[in-house]
């Protein structure tokens, strides 16, 4: 069964301190590995797709990064407005097209 | 380009009652999925539509069902509901090749009281 673990599940940084985000996985078959954002009472926006190790992706001020193992996203120089919580999720080839999600980190950036 | 939508966006029901979420996908796209977001679950697959027949479905009871039209809305049905159903119902579309990207919806808050 596929599994995916955020660290830390939350997370306050100042603005512009940079930081990153944690994604481990367990899955059979990499099919792809999702990076979202979700605002309160929002559906879960999409950042990035990464589909093998060594692949990285970056949208403004985030930058995302995949190993066999885990994923990172990483945020430099954070602003209030990208505060949010981010979720991964991984499609294995055992499982359909289903997404397996991690729990998530919530970020605050305090101005 | 319009995005997922879903309807209604909040709901109050009452122990024992039914109820139907509906998902209108993104023009184009040809599966949609479903996810049911809890606090002390996060986010978990309720089933895939493609082409009006379910794909997969994940461990959740059979009071969960779904369909897909021929226009690949799609809609999701409670039945019996009880205290634990009261949920964020997260609607996703894709295209529909196998790593597509799924883009969500808004979702429906669900309460039951």
């Amino acid at each position: 069964e596929d599994q995916v673990t955020q660290s830390p599940e939350a997370l306050r940084l100042q603005e512009g301190e940079s930081s990153s985000l944690n994604c481990s996985y367990t899955v059979s078959g990499l099919r792809g590995l999702f990076w979202y954002r979700q605002d309160p009472g929002k559906g879960p926006e999409f950042l990035f797709t990464l589909y093998s190790a060594g692949e990285e992706k970056e949208k403004e001020r985030l930058k995302a990064t995949l190993t066999k193992k885990e994923s990172f996203l990483h945020i430099t120089a954070p602003k209030p407005e990208d505060s949010a919580t981010y979720l991964c999720a991984v499609q294995g080839g055992a499982a359909g097209n289903k997404l397996t999600f991690g729990g998530g980190t919530r970020v605050l950036v305090k101005p | 380009k319009a995005g997922v939508t879903q309807t209604p966006r909040y709901l109050i029901k009452t122990r024992g009652q039914q109820v139907t979420l509906s998902c209108s996908p993104i023009s184009g796209h040809r599966s949609v999925s479903w996810y049911q977001q809890t606090p002390g679950q996060g986010l978990q697959f309720l089933f895939e539509y493609f082409s009006e027949t379910q794909r997969n479905k994940g461990n959740f009871p059979g009071r969960f069902s779904g369909r897909q039209f021929s226009n690949s809305r799609s809609e999701m049905n409670v039945s019996t509901l009880e205290l634990g159903d009261s949920a964020l119902y997260l609607c996703a579309s894709r295209k529909q090749g196998a790593t597509d990207t799924q883009y969500f919806g808004p979702g429906t808050r669900l309460t039951v009281l």
